[in-house]
């Protein structure tokens, strides 16, 4: 079974433009959660969506938003990029009925 | 405070054990997870214990649960330079089973 696929790996953006990320689950997974990890705040919760609802949200402003599609695919989008966006991007699947989250190779994101 | 707390760095010989700690505050944690970051990787499942067990054995992996001191600890045996990576303790509780992380323990595994 493939795993959790994110696109792209890698992307330079200057402040004020925005940038879409996205994240394919694993092949039945129907949850899907975004992180934000950076040097300086570790790992935090962004967003989580089940059948193409937000279900749960972390403590981000509203520049941060997500949406999944009917095939669990999910995108999330920052509008006006700052500096302090730059971080690495990272998804996990959950499978319905369980509880371990299996996570992408992350996108890199650099906001210059 | 932080919910979930790891020391920073742990350095240890090539072949000897490698114990990494962690402690988390919620005492309805449902689940305790490690995960393992390899450099520009994401985070891979190494393991996960059940708020209910004390110890679970995985080929050279060994956690132990001390719940009433909410502490948690990863032993990793007979530890190789390929185990160099940061390693996270998590926790979830039931129902929305969003983990809560750690900031990560970096362990380097020298000759």
């Amino acid at each position: 079974k493939a795993g959790v696929t994110q696109t792209p790996r890698y992307l330079i953006k200057t402040r004020g433009q925005q940038v879409t990320l996205s994240c394919s689950p694993i092949s039945g997974h129907r949850s899907v959660s975004w992180y934000q990890q950076t040097p300086g705040q570790g790992l935090q919760f962004l967003f989580e969506y089940f059948s193409e609802t937000q279900r749960n949200k972390g403590n981000f402003p509203g520049r941060f938003s997500g949406r999944q599609f009917s095939n669990s695919r999910s995108e999330m989008n920052v509008s006006t990029l700052e500096l302090g966006d730059s971080a690495l991007y990272l998804c996990a699947s959950i499978r319905s009925g369980g509880h371990e989250q299996f996570f992408g190779p992350g996108t890199r994101l650099t906001v210059l | 405070g932080e919910d979930v707390e790891q020391s920073l760095f742990l350095s240890v010989r090539e072949g000897d054990s490698s114990v990494i700690n962690c402690t988390y505050t919620d005492s309805s944690s449902t689940y305790l997870y490690w995960y393992k970051q390899e450099p520009g990787a994401g985070l891979q499942l190494l393991t996960y214990i059940f708020s209910n067990m004390d110890m679970k054995q995985d080929q050279r992996l060994t956690v132990l649960l001390n719940k009433k001191d909410k502490h948690l600890s990863l032993r990793i045996a007979d530890t190789q330079t390929g185990d160099s990576a940061i390693y996270f303790c998590a926790e979830s509780r039931g129902g929305s089973y969003i983990p809560t992380f750690g900031r990560g323990t970096s362990l380097i595994v020298h000759p």
